[in-house]
């Protein structure tokens, strides 16, 4: 069956501007996670949704990153006022409920110019 | 917090056995979980170990010691596509979120 899929790929922006990474998740999968993955390094959390409400968002670094999922499917992670330093790739995982497994999609790589 | 340490590369020859380290510390243990990554592909899952001792699953094999704070994954038949980052990660008790170490590089050569 269908994956995690994410979409841009790739996505190259301009310093202060803002992007948008969408994440479909596996059909059915309640649970929705965010990270970010700098080159060299293990994935980072962001973000974690149950249905349609963030049940932890204390991996956001600063305010300039939102992130929602309104009908409980697809999710969007916003950053605004793009810097240097957010160019990583931006995991997205899903999974049945929680403390089960999660199913990584291939990312979106960001690079801030 | 949580802190996972493993080493950041390896290499092994192929048709040989590699023991991948991973040692952690955190506020609080809900299972220690190993991630395969290919350069620019997604994490694959490996092995889950929530419980002390040994998970055998094909040529991969995972253990975990909660009292030492210590899981290792064990690649036996090292075949050239198992060249790849393999990512040890936690999930602590204040969520379902999983906290990765920085991932060991193994290269596999003939």
């Amino acid at each position: 069956g269908a994956g995690v899929s994410q979409t841009p790929s790739n996505k190259v922006t301009e310093k202060g501007k803002y992007v948008e990474l969408r994440c479909d998740p596996i059909s059915g999968h309640t649970a929705l996670y965010w990270y970010r993955q700098s080159l060299g390094q293990g994935p980072e959390f962001l973000i974690y949704f149950q249905g349609t409400g963030a049940a932890d968002d204390s991996g956001l670094p600063n305010d300039r990153f939102f992130a929602v999922r309104p009908e409980g499917s697809v999710s969007t992670l916003k950053i605004q006022r793009t810097e240097r330093g957010d160019s990583a790739v931006y995991l997205c995982a899903s999974s049945s409920g929680q403390g089960t497994r999660q199913y990584f999609g291939p990312g979106t790589r960001l690079t801030v110019t | 917090g949580q802190n996972i340490d493993q080493p950041t590369e390896m290499t092994a020859t192929e048709g040989a056995i590699v023991q991948i380290n991973c040692t952690y510390q955190t506020s609080g243990f809900n299972g220690l979980f190993w991630y395969q990554q290919h350069a620019g592909e997604a994490p694959t899952f490996l092995s889950y170990n929530v419980l002390d001792g040994l998970e055998e699953k094909g040529r991969f094999s995972s253990f975990l010691s909660r009292s030492k704070g210590y899981s290792y994954l064990l690649l036996k038949e090292l075949q050239m596509k198992d060249s790849a980052s393999y990512l040890c990660a936690v999930r602590g008790n204040a969520g379902n979120m999983l906290t990765f170490g920085g991932g060991t590089r193994l290269m596999v050569k003939p």
